[in-house]
């Protein structure tokens, strides 16, 4: 089984939805993150959580909301989706003694 | 301001040869880089890693050098194989905070 799991894979919506997206891991790792990944602009961190009170805003958080319900549950929500939301979204986990973090398997929305 | 940065978004290597990736960074308080290696439909997995006390650290095929004077460092992989063929990002950090990603290199490794 995966270590680091995302749901929905794939996801088609229309513009002004509200949408979220979920990641669940089985490694105990108490930090998470939430990545989209856009052609020629890499990963980019949107928010990260370094336990489960714990939530901070990373490079481009705006449109975006989290919630860290579980260590073991980080949720990422656009209240209302926009075309330029359109990408490759990755969750990931990492343990705070190790540098590498671990990636799920990533959701492909698209807003039109 | 991109910390962290790849200037060859794609890289054509023939099998057997050696694939060399490079990335700088500005921030002279990164001391932890590392690699992931992506394909596609996969999220990216973890390559290598090396610390800023270090200049090398080979793992089997792969060798990451990091030449801290010149904020650089580089992924070889010998012998290049088709199943390297991926796009590879290189990553930072500092004091085991949250990385910061590269824009990442498309390597090809042809027959």
């Amino acid at each position: 089984d995966a270590d680091v799991t995302q749901t929905p894979r794939n996801r088609i919506t229309k513009t002004g939805k509200r949408i979220m997206l979920e990641c669940s891991q089985t490694k105990g790792h108490d930090r998470m993150y939430w990545y989209r990944q856009d052609p020629g602009l890499g990963l980019r961190l949107i928010y990260y959580s370094f336990d489960v009170k714990d939530i901070n805003k990373g490079e481009i958080s705006d449109g975006y909301s989290v919630s860290r319900q579980a260590q073991a549950k980080f949720s990422l929500s656009l209240e209302s989706a926009i075309p330029n939301q359109t990408a490759l979204y990755f969750c990931a986990t990492s343990d705070p003694l190790a540098g590498e973090q671990f990636f799920g398997p990533g959701t492909r929305l698209t807003v039109l | 301001d991109q910390q962290v940065k790849q200037n060859s978004p794609s890289l054509s290597v023939q099998e057997g040869r050696i694939s060399i990736l490079n990335c700088d960074y500005t921030n002279s308080m990164f001391d932890y880089f590392l690699w992931y290696k992506k394909y596609p439909a996969e999220g990216p997995t973890f390559l290598i890693s090396i610390s800023s006390i270090k200049d090398k650290n080979e793992d089997g095929r792969f060798t990451v050098f990091l030449n801290k004077s010149a904020k650089h460092l580089s992924l070889h992989i010998v012998p290049s194989q088709p199943g390297d063929s991926a796009v590879y990002f290189c990553a930072a950090s500092a004091n085991t905070d949250k990385l910061i990603f590269g824009t990442g290199t498309r390597l090809q490794v042809f027959p």
